[in-house]
């Protein structure tokens, strides 16, 4: 079965600071990627997701992903965070021809203004 | 908002209890899929509904069971309630079954006592 490994479990940042939380997932065929964000209070939504093309995936809200197939990673990234970023994020895995994800722990991010 | 909708909010049961909650897809939705998010966690797949026939299932046990109705909402059912069933249990729906986007609901906190 396939694993999700999110590295960064709790993350504090100054507003305009660069942000990177890590994704790893253990699985050898093709893979359909996801970042999901819970702000606080709020249902789990989409922020991007990668099926097929090119390796760098952009998102919603200034976020982008990077598939890298050789590291088995989807690292997210964003240049500047705001204080409105402040949320769980969740990386998730599907194998190709599933329907079944497979979510990481999540990373806590907290931005001070 | 995603127009997922579930209820209740939040249940408090008793060990040994059995407990029903449900969730409403979004318009044209005929997937709806369950998870369970304890608390620090990921979400977990449970099972997914298509077209009121159960389409797959994590690694749950029997005393979790769910109904999709024609109307495509659902219900999940949970018998001989544990402690460790304590959770955030969420629904998401979707187009179809290998769709690649999922809306999810707000979550029914569940706790047991």
């Amino acid at each position: 079965a396939q694993s999700v490994s999110q590295h960064n479990h709790h993350v504090i940042l100054s507003e305009a600071a660069s942000l990177e939380l890590g994704c790893n997932y253990s699985y050898g065929g093709t893979v359909n990627l996801f970042w999901y964000v819970q702000y606080p209070g709020q249902h789990l939504q989409l922020l991007l997701k990668y099926f097929s093309g090119d390796p760098l995936v952009k998102g919603i809200k200034g976020f982008e992903a990077e598939f890298i197939k050789s590291k088995f990673s989807f690292n997210l990234r964003k240049p500047s965070v705001q204080w409105s970023d402040t949320a769980e994020y969740f990386c998730a895995v599907k194998p190709g021809g599933s329907y079944i994800p497979t979510f990481g722990r999540g990373t806590s991010l907290i931005v001070h203004p | 908002e995603t127009g997922v909708t579930q209820s209740p909010t939040h249940l408090i049961k008793t060990r040994g209890q059995q407990v029903t909650l449900r969730c409403s897809s979004q318009s044209g939705h005929n997937t709806v899929s369950w998870y369970q998010q304890a608390l620090g966690q990921g979400p977990q797949f449970i099972f997914q509904y298509y077209r009121e026939e159960e389409n797959g299932r994590g690694n749950f046990p029997p005393r979790f069971s769910g109904l999709q109705f024609p109307n495509y909402s659902s219900e999940l059912n949970v018998n001989a309630l544990l402690l460790g069933d304590s959770a955030l249990y969420l629904c998401a729906s979707s187009l179809e079954t290998n769709s690649r986007e999922q809306y999810f609901g707000p979550g029914t906190r569940l706790t047991v006592t």
